[in-house]
């Protein structure tokens, strides 16, 4: 089945400072990559994702980098702010076969934006 | 107001009880989720439901049940086959099935054994 290794596992970072958390997985047949925010004590929540046929998405400080050859993707976040502080996961799915719809998850990144 | 409820939010149990974690859903969402969440180890699929009166198992099925008589709900046991049951428990469900939608999550439900 599909793993997906994330990291790191903890990001400390300056107010204003960019981010980046980096992805791998395992099956070269994943076509949908979304990431999760997670605040402390709230639910997980869809921030972005990205799809096998575009390589990079952005929606304002958020961007998605998506290399298939490598089978990597990232997150950026630039200009971080201290609202910006979560765990964020993310996440690989096929769209066909034996696993098609099962989100597998990485093991989740906590991000820490100081003032 | 549309959403996932699950309940109870905390829940302790002994061990060689079963319990039943609840999630119930107003979304018209046909595909529903349950996920363990542990430090470290991202959110691990227990079993998913792609429509009324059919699951799967996750990766993580062992020791754990689920039905889905009616499409607003997919609840959870925690059997006492479960050797690690202290975790916190995250429903989901999404629309349109295949990974492809935004999964919306419950707010968890953490269970202590003691």
């Amino acid at each position: 089945g599909e793993n997906v290794e994330q990291h790191p596992s903890t990001l400390s970072v300056q107010e204003g400072d960019s981010a980046v958390i980096k992805c791998t997985y395992s099956d070269s047949a994943s076509n949908y990559f979304p990431w999760y925010k997670q605040e402390l004590g709230k639910r997980p929540q869809l921030i972005i994702d990205i799809r096998s046929n575009v390589g990079e998405k952005k929606d304002q400080r958020i961007a998605v980098t998506l290399n298939k050859t490598a089978k990597h993707f990232s997150l950026h976040i630039t200009e971080t702010q201290p609202e910006d502080s979560a765990v964020y996961f993310c996440a690989a799915s096929r769209h066909a076969g034996t696993s098609y719809g099962k989100l597998t998850f990485g093991q989740g990144t906590i991000l820490t934006v100081h003032p | 107001d549309g959403g996932i409820t699950q309940s109870p939010k905390y829940l302790f149990r002994k061990e060689g009880q079963n319990v039943t974690l609840s999630c119930e859903q107003n979304l018209n969402h046909d595909a529903m989720y349950w996920y363990r969440q542990d430090p470290g180890q991202g959110l691990r699929l227990i079993y998913y439901s792609q429509i009324v009166n059919d699951f799967q198992k996750g990766d993580i099925a062992e020791g754990y049940s689920v039905s889905r008589e009616k499409k607003e709900s997919f609840p959870l046991t925690v059997t006492s086959a479960q050797k690690n049951p202290t975790a916190f428990y995250l429903c989901a469900s999404s629309i349109p099935w295949g990974g492809l939608g935004e999964l919306f999550f419950g707010e968890g439900s953490r269970l202590t054994v003691l």
